[in-house]
């Protein structure tokens, strides 16, 4: 089945600076690809997604690439601000269909922290 | 973005005790439910898939007698902790997929249960 690997866990950032949080994933019929931003003790958010007949997307100061043939896909956070601090999921996933194929499977999670 | 609505969103029960634990999508229609469970710092643990009208798929590990799933209907998926011990303390997140349109396959998250048990 898929395996999603995240990197890095932990990640501390100046404000203003980039932060960037990579995936890489095993199953190559994966097509859907969402980011989530938990905040501490609340409900994980979709913060952007991309699906597999791109290679990139942008909304503002995030952006998700996706590369294919490599398998693996990235988030940037561009401006980091304190409020951007929380855990960010990224998911992998084959769309959806009969069965399990629509089952989104998680990274681990990356702490970012944002330094004022 | 579409709305799930979770509750009771904190519990404390007696071991022994069942809980039920209530997801419902608000403003779309949900054939497929997922319930996940997470323990602290840790990362999102898929524990079923919940379909409308049929029965639930538990992944590898999980005892679909401990954690029943009922999904009555298009909107309103349950779990039960039934028999709960300690162990079983844990934030359950139940999230509902939205298929229709441009949000095809994106699942929404519900705010969470954090269930303690005594």
């Amino acid at each position: 089945g898929e395996n999603v690997e995240q990197h890095p866990s932990t990640l501390s950032v100046q404000e203003g600076d980039s932060a960037v949080i990579k995936c890489t994933y095993s199953d190559s019929a994966s097509n859907y690809f969402p980011w989530y931003k938990q905040e501490l003790g609340k409900r994980p958010q979709l913060i952007i997604d991309i699906r597999s007949n791109v290679g990139e997307k942008k909304d503002q100061r995030i952006a998700v690439t996706l590369n294919k043939t490599a398998k693996h896909f990235s988030l940037h956070i561009t401006e980091t601000q304190p409020e951007d601090s929380a855990v960010y999921f990224c998911a992998a996933s084959r769309g959806f269909g009969g069965g399990s194929q629509g089952n989104l499977i998680f990274g681990k999670g990356t702490k970012l922290s944002v330094k004022p | 973005g579409a709305v799930v609505s979770q509750h009771p969103s904190w519990v404390i029960c007696k071991s022994g005790t069942s809980v039920k634990i209530e997801c419902r999508s608000l403003d779309f229609q949900a054939t497929t439910m997922f319930w996940y469970r997470q323990f602290p710092k840790q990362s999102l643990m898929l524990m079923a898939t919940s379909n409308e009208g049929s029965k639930a798929t538990y992944e590898q590990g999980v005892e679909k007698d401990k954690f029943l799933i009922n999904h009555a209907s298009l909107t309103l998926s349950t779990l039960t902790v039934t028999s709960a011990h300690p162990e079983d303390s844990s934030f359950y997140i139940c999230s509902a997929r939205d298929i229709g349109g441009l949000a095809k396959n994106i699942q929404y998250f519900g705010a969470g249960t954090r269930l303690s048990v005594l």
